[in-house]
């Protein structure tokens, strides 16, 4: 089955631990990026990626890095994470070309404490 | 800012047509309008997109107006099931920033 997998779904962690979500998809999308979600606030990318090895910064990438190894994985790294992050985040991919539909993963509800 | 304008929210009774609308005064000839919708919070799912032509589907009609500055998502027979919320977005294929805004919260009303 086509789809995007992240993990953990919930996590809840201290300030300063450095945590890492795992982003992975199986269609060979090119392009990976992730979302957080906030009440009131929508669906605010924080970073993207066109390709392996290519990544940009979305709207709010502030305390968050990624990184683009292998063209499946997208993990999103929160070096020390602080309460403002607490969120649901959401990894999505695409084919580069084409329809572009945007598949996206089940989500990943973060709070940090 | 999203390139796209919508209603923050509409009721539409069970079993009628639901249409939501959306502004995008601003695309541009390469851009696609794409359709998705988010129940509670699960992730966000594709519902339909087009360019120039209307476009169906097994879930939803899409209607652009011919100057293209503006869509309409056509839910034909409206069920409870359908409450979510609604996102337009515009997109290049080439895009790779993709706004979502806030989006339409449809009620379905029993």
């Amino acid at each position: 089955e086509a789809q995007v997998t992240q993990n953990p779904r919930y996590l809840i962690t201290v300030t300063g631990k450095k945590l890492t979500v795992t982003c992975s998809q199986n269609m060979n999308h090119e392009y990976m990026s992730w979302y957080r979600q906030d009440p009131g606030l929508g669906l605010r990318q924080i970073y993207y990626s066109m390709n392996v090895e290519v990544t940009d910064k979305g709207d709010v990438p502030e305390g968050y890095k990624v990184s683009r190894k292998e063209k499946r994985n997208f993990p999103l790294i929160l070096e020390s994470p602080s309460p403002n992050q607490t969120s649901l985040y959401f990894c999505a991919s695409s084919s580069g070309s084409g329809a572009n539909v945007l598949t996206f993963g089940a989500g990943s509800r973060l709070t940090v404490l | 800012d999203a390139k796209t304008t919508q209603p923050t929210s509409m009721d539409c009774a069970e079993g009628r047509a639901a249409n939501l609308p959306c502004n995008h005064s601003t695309i541009s000839g390469n851009e696609y309008v794409y359709w998705y919708r988010q129940i509670h919070s699960q992730g966000p799912q594709y519902i339909i997109h087009g360019l120039k032509n209307n476009e169906t589907n097994e879930m939803a009609s899409l209607i652009i107006t011919e100057d293209r500055k503006s869509s309409t998502l056509i839910l034909p027979h409206a069920t409870l099931r359908d409450t979510a919320v609604y996102y337009c977005i515009v997109r290049d294929y080439r895009d790779d920033k993709i706004i979502f805004g806030k989006g339409t919260r449809l009620h379905i009303l029993p």
